[in-house]
């Protein structure tokens, strides 16, 4: 079946702008996080839904970073004013129940670059 | 607080085996192990969880010290498909939702 998919692939943005990255997950899939992977580091934690519902944004680096899932599906990654530190890949990932009690199935990633 | 791992890098001959370690300071409910290849999704190869159940893949294996809070992924007769970086994701049993990552090890393995 079809895994978990990400768009856009790659996103160039001048310092400033606003990027809004999508994230569509496994059908029937309840939990859904958002990764921040710097070059050479493993994915941070950003936040974590379960079906609507975001239950930790702890991760965000700042108020400029903005998500949601609003029917429990796609979920969307907004980041405001993007700054040079905000490049990296965001890796999105979901799962069929809720927490960590099952693997995450991750989806390619989007690789933010700020110019 | 995000888990040390050890070595941060290793180089194997095809055949040879390798094991990687993940140690966290906080009580853990979940270890997770994910291997990424350049350029490439992480993909996952083991769950251990408190209490003693494990899913994964049938050719990797994997031990649990939940006293410690020290994780092991045992790696044998390694063969060049091996070749990557490995992170191993733990969840604390005080969020048990959040799985924070280590800085990984890189394994190359060689003909």
């Amino acid at each position: 079946g079809a895994g978990v998919s990400q768009s856009p692939r790659y996103k160039v943005a001048k310092r400033g702008q606003d990027v809004a990255l999508r994230c569509d997950p496994i059908s029937g899939h309840v939990s859904l996080f958002w990764y921040q992977q710097a070059l050479g580091q493993g994915p941070e934690f950003l936040t974590y839904f379960q079906n609507e519902a975001q239950l930790d944004k702890s991760g965000l680096p700042s108020d400029r970073f903005f998500a949601e899932r609003p029917e429990g599906s796609v979920s969307t990654l907004k980041i405001q004013r993007t700054q040079q530190e905000d490049s990296a890949v965001y890796l999105c990932a979901s799962s069929p129940s809720q927490g960590s009690r099952n693997e995450q199935y991750f989806g390619p990633g989007t690789r933010l670059t700020v110019t | 607080q995000q888990p040390v791992q050890s070595p941060q890098a290793v180089i194997l001959r095809e055949g040879e085996d390798a094991v990687i370690n993940c140690s966290s300071s906080k009580a853990l409910y979940s270890v997770h192990w994910y291997r990424q290849k350049h350029g490439e999704a992480p993909v996952f190869l083991m769950i251990l969880l408190k209490g003693g159940e494990q899913k994964g893949h049938e050719k990797i294996s994997a031990s649990f010290n939940e006293k410690k809070q020290q994780s092991s992924l045992y790696l044998t007769a390694s063969q060049l498909s091996y070749s990557g970086t490995y992170f191993c994701g733990t969840a604390s049993q005080t969020s048990y939702d959040k799985v924070i990552f280590g800085p990984g090890t890189s394994l190359s393995v060689i003909p």
